[in-house]
């Protein structure tokens, strides 16, 4: 079982501002950087943000991470159907549980 | 651009081991700096990080597969490769290779990310 608890869905309307949580501990997500990954259906997973809040070239700045103590957040703004997708967390763990962990995942639905 | 692609059997018995390769094109996998990883995800469920190795050799496993999980590179072909013995049912899964960048720094800890990432393979355990 993954040590990175994120809620298993959030929705919106396009437009709207959805958050992710992500919930870890101070031996990853407290210790060390935060990636986020966008996997939309029957595709391989993409990196959307990396070091808790950089964005790769080409994802749109719609996209924001954030961290704070043992949890890290994701933000989607301005919300588009094509952003209906699974999305994980990550971060490496330095205990026993890693070294290196995903969130459980979240349901992104655009109603 | 960098490229990495999974190649290997989609059907492997039960107790047999599933062997894989991920084929990178595009760039070095004798780049520093980089490790280079497999991660998989069964059906329906979310993503399980398996290892990941440097063209060295040098290895990271889950500590939950360590026991039966085989990572190795061979540079002259641009390649790495997972072995995973024993497997049983829950071994089902797509898997998936991706470049692991990983820092080790004073500042933020351990910086990593996968990206890019292969397709994927779809590898069923079953008799």
């Amino acid at each position: 079982q993954s040590v990175l608890t994120q809620p298993p869905s959030a929705s919106g309307t396009p437009g709207q501002r959805v958050t992710i949580s992500c919930s870890g501990s101070s031996s990853n997500i407290g210790s060390n950087t935060v990636n986020w990954y966008q996997q939309l259906p029957g595709t391989a997973p993409k990196l959307l943000i990396y070091s808790n809040n950089q964005r790769p070239s080409g994802v749109p700045d719609r996209f924001s991470g954030s961290k704070s103590g043992t949890s890290a957040s994701l933000a989607i703004s301005g919300l588009q159907s094509e952003d209906e997708a699974d999305y994980y967390c990550a971060a490496w763990d330095d205990s026993l549980n890693g070294p290196f962990v995903f969130g459980t995942g979240t349901k992104v639905t655009v109603l | 651009q960098l490229q990495l692609q999974e190649s290997g059997p989609g059907l492997v018995k039960p107790s047999e081991t599933l062997s894989l390769t991920c084929t990178v094109s595009g760039g070095s996998i004798s780049s520093s700096s980089y490790y280079w990883g497999w991660i998989r995800q069964p059906p329906g469920k979310g993503l399980e990080w398996i290892g990941s190795i440097y063209y060295s050799g040098s290895t990271y496993y889950n500590p939950s597969l360590k026991s039966r999980v085989t990572i190795s590179v061979d540079t002259s072909k641009n390649q790495f490769s997972l072995k995973l013995s024993s497997v049983t049912a829950a071994d089902t899964a797509v898997y998936y290779c991706a470049r692991h960048n990983l820092e080790q720094t004073t500042i933020f800890g351990v910086v990593n990310w996968f990206d890019p990432w292969g397709q994927g393979t779809l590898v069923t355990v079953s008799s």
